[in-house]
């Protein structure tokens, strides 16, 4: 079983429309959760953190389920400008632990149309 | 700031050369990672370094090897390359305390 799963998509959506991206992970001992933004051929970049109380920064909403081992990514409103790859992203170990790592979905794509 | 920098961008090597990937960042940042991003496998961490002085090895670290030269860079080194390692190659930074990792560009290699 992977580690962290995503529909891989392609996602293709309206301007204006309103759409959630899905993930699973593996590892109940996971300890921290997060979206990055990759457009294409660029490296990725944080878009959030996401927190078991649920989490909002501006059009974008992020939901953690732990009991369910679920995260998602919720985009209103939806510009032109979001269309890109989002990766959900997990880490075992604390921000401080030597041992922190990062291990990363394979993405799910987004394309925004006029 | 310049963030993290990596050279070079794009390389083309024969099978069996040998070259070094390098990067640096100017954020202070303790922690240095390297990954591999391939078609349809994600990014895949190769080695880290959580702070100067220390590296380890991560998911796929056969074939490469990692120098953290100083706080600020991070190299990682194909001794003998092989097609199997054609891919793109991030490098990453934080601080020891926080949680995200800061990206690099990306050094696209090609091996034939």
């Amino acid at each position: 079983r992977k580690e962290v799963e995503q529909d891989p998509g392609p996602f293709n959506v309206p301007e204006g429309a309103t759409v959630a991206f899905n993930c699973t992970y593996s590892n109940s001992a996971s300890q921290s959760f997060f979206w990055y933004r990759q457009d294409c051929r660029k490296e990725p970049k944080l878009l959030m953190s996401v927190y078991s109380s649920g989490n909002e920064d501006g059009r974008f909403t992020a939901q953690l389920n732990r009991a369910s081992q679920y995260i998602s990514l919720l985009i209103r409103d939806s510009k032109l400008s979001d269309s890109a790859t989002y990766l959900c992203v997990v880490a075992l170990g604390g921000p401080s632990a030597g041992s922190y790592q990062l291990t990363f979905g394979k993405g799910t794509k987004l394309s925004v149309i006029p | 700031n310049a963030g993290v920098t990596q050279t070079p961008k794009f390389q083309v090597l024969k099978t069996g050369q040998s070259m070094t990937l390098q990067c640096a960042q100017d954020m202070n940042h303790n922690s240095m990672y390297w990954y591999r991003q391939d078609p349809g496998m994600g990014l895949r961490l190769i080695y880290y370094s959580a702070s100067e002085g220390t590296t380890d090895k991560g998911e796929v670290p056969n074939g490469y090897n990692v120098s953290r030269l100083n706080k600020r860079e991070f190299s990682l080194r194909l001794e003998s390359a092989a097609p199997s390692q054609t891919s793109v190659y991030f490098c990453a930074s934080k601080w020891t305390g926080t949680w995200g990792q800061y990206f690099g560009p990306g050094t696209r290699l090609t091996v034939t």
